[in-house]
């Protein structure tokens, strides 16, 4: 599976976008770009994924370079309640069973 | 009801103690996960069931035993566990594949038991 790369913490002010990177030079071609985050004393959950394309949703968009080499979380409009760990997870097209391998993820904290 | 639902929110057993944890979905999902979560630490697969039959076993220790009773259900029996076993115990399920075509497999997370063991 490909590793991924993320910036430990990242702080954003309230109302502004937050954009969170993540590098994933190994991926192959196969492979999805998924994000979750977890806020503190919840299980994590789905925001985003895509393959080759940009991709948007009611919670955020994702911006996935040409070379699919890194990509970007875009949260528009950051509130406190954005507050939480971000995971960028890279998933092989598997048939049958999702294994995701999550690392250490970006710290976003969202600041009044 | 796209919920997963974790029973119960918190445990403490002894190490002498047989104990489970329990895990249900009602959104028809084919594939259901669990997942150990350390403090300040990501959340790691544990196993994978896929169709009611185990499909990963992520070299878990024998005193965890996983049991899907049916498709909505996913049970973690407890047995011998040691201090070091303490954490959030995390499920999950996900669609799953079928006829081997490709569907959106994000998956769903319960909020979780917290397991503290003495």
């Amino acid at each position: 599976d490909a590793k991924t790369t993320q910036p430990t913490s990242m702080d954003c002010a309230e109302g502004r976008a937050a954009n969170l990177p993540c590098n994933h030079s190994t991926i192959s071609g196969n492979e999805y770009v998924y994000w979750y985050r977890q806020i503190h004393s919840q299980g994590p959950q789905y925001i985003i994924h895509g393959l080759k394309n940009n991709e948007t949703n009611e919670m955020a968009s994702l911006i996935i370079t040409e070379d699919r080499k890194s990509s970007t979380l875009i949260l528009p409009h950051a509130t406190l309640r954005d507050t939480a760990v971000y995971y960028c997870i890279v998933n092989p097209l598997n048939f049958g069973n999702e294994k995701l391998t999550f690392g250490t993820g970006t710290r976003l904290t969202i600041i009044p | 009801d796209t919920e997963v639902t974790q029973t119960p929110k918190h445990l403490v057993m002894g190490m002498t103690n047989k104990k489970s944890l329990k895990c249900e979905q009602h959104m028809g999902h084919r594939a259901m996960y669990w997942y150990k979560q350390k403090a300040k630490k990501p959340p790691e697969l544990m196993f994978v069931y896929s169709y009611e039959k185990l499909s990963i076993n992520e070299s878990v220790p024998s005193r965890f035993s996983p049991e899907c009773p049916n498709s909505s259900l996913l049970n973690l029996h407890l047995h011998a566990l040691q201090p070091e076993d303490s954490a959030l115990y995390l499920c999950a399920s996900s669609q799953g594949i079928l006829r081997r075509v490709r569907t959106d497999n994000e998956q769903f997370f319960g909020p979780g038991t917290r397991l503290t063991v003495l």
